[in-house]
């Protein structure tokens, strides 16, 4: 299976900081097709994930461009410039170019 | 609005057998794959597996860890997606979500206990 490792598992900002979650595969997430299906998720507490970004870059409907994907290959990054407070909660990676999909282990944004 | 409402957790014993529904509005449900993930309390998310949509002939993948126990189908007369679930056991226990990465939209998942 894929394993995504996520750096660092906890991350403690103030409001209107920028930070950046490390997703680490190690497999390639190119596809054969050309695409690299690596997306990202927000968890809040005692809610279902919300996907964030698709395809490594491109944001979902309606998510704030203070969020940010990049990346390719095996090393991706997700960057949020200017946190607010809504932000808190877990962040995962998942990739579905290879089977089984698998998720990241999470990175917990915590609000100083 | 896209919605998706699982239903059917609950408690059961270890090598019993359970069938989440979740029932799919909003969206033409025929034209997209649907996915099955689970998430023990504190975990990561697990993909289970999911069924491919019309166009694909509704075949199925699943995640080796549970090929074999648990099956993914899908009512399309109804917009109803179902997991059944069987010889479950402890380490079963978790929410249970149903999803689809091309609307994107996770429902507000199900818990599901193993235990006697």
């Amino acid at each position: 299976d894929v394993v995504l490792t996520q750096t660092p598992p906890t991350l403690l900002a103030t409001i209107g900081q920028s930070v950046s979650i490390s997703c680490r595969s190690s497999q390639s997430l190119l596809h054969s097709n050309g695409n690299t299906y690596l997306n990202w998720l927000l968890q809040r507490t005692g809610q279902s994930p919300q996907p964030l970004i698709y395809l490594v870059s491109k944001l979902e409907s309606g998510v704030p461009n203070r969020f940010s994907g990049s990346g390719s290959g095996t090393d991706f990054t997700l960057k949020i410039s200017g946190v607010e407070a809504e932000d808190l909660g877990v962040y995962y990676c998942m990739q579905f170019t290879h089977y089984p999909f698998t998720f990241g282990s999470g990175t917990k944004l915590e609000i100083k | 609005e896209v919605k998706l409402l699982e239903s059917g957790g609950g408690l059961v014993q270890p090598g019993g057998s359970m069938r989440l529904s979740c029932a799919a509005s909003g969206f033409t449900f025929t034209d997209f794959y649907m996915n099955w993930i689970r998430q023990p309390a504190g975990k990561a998310p697990e993909w289970l597996g999911f069924i491919r949509n019309k166009a694909n002939g509704y075949t199925t993948e699943y995640n080796p860890s549970v090929k074999g126990r648990f099956t993914i189908s899908r009512d399309n007369t109804q917009n109803m997606l179902y997991l059944q679930m069987n010889t479950l056991r402890a380490e079963d226990t978790a929410t249970y979500y149903c999803a689809s990465w091309e609307l994107p939209y996770w429902g507000q998942g199900v818990m599901v206990t193993v235990s006697s």
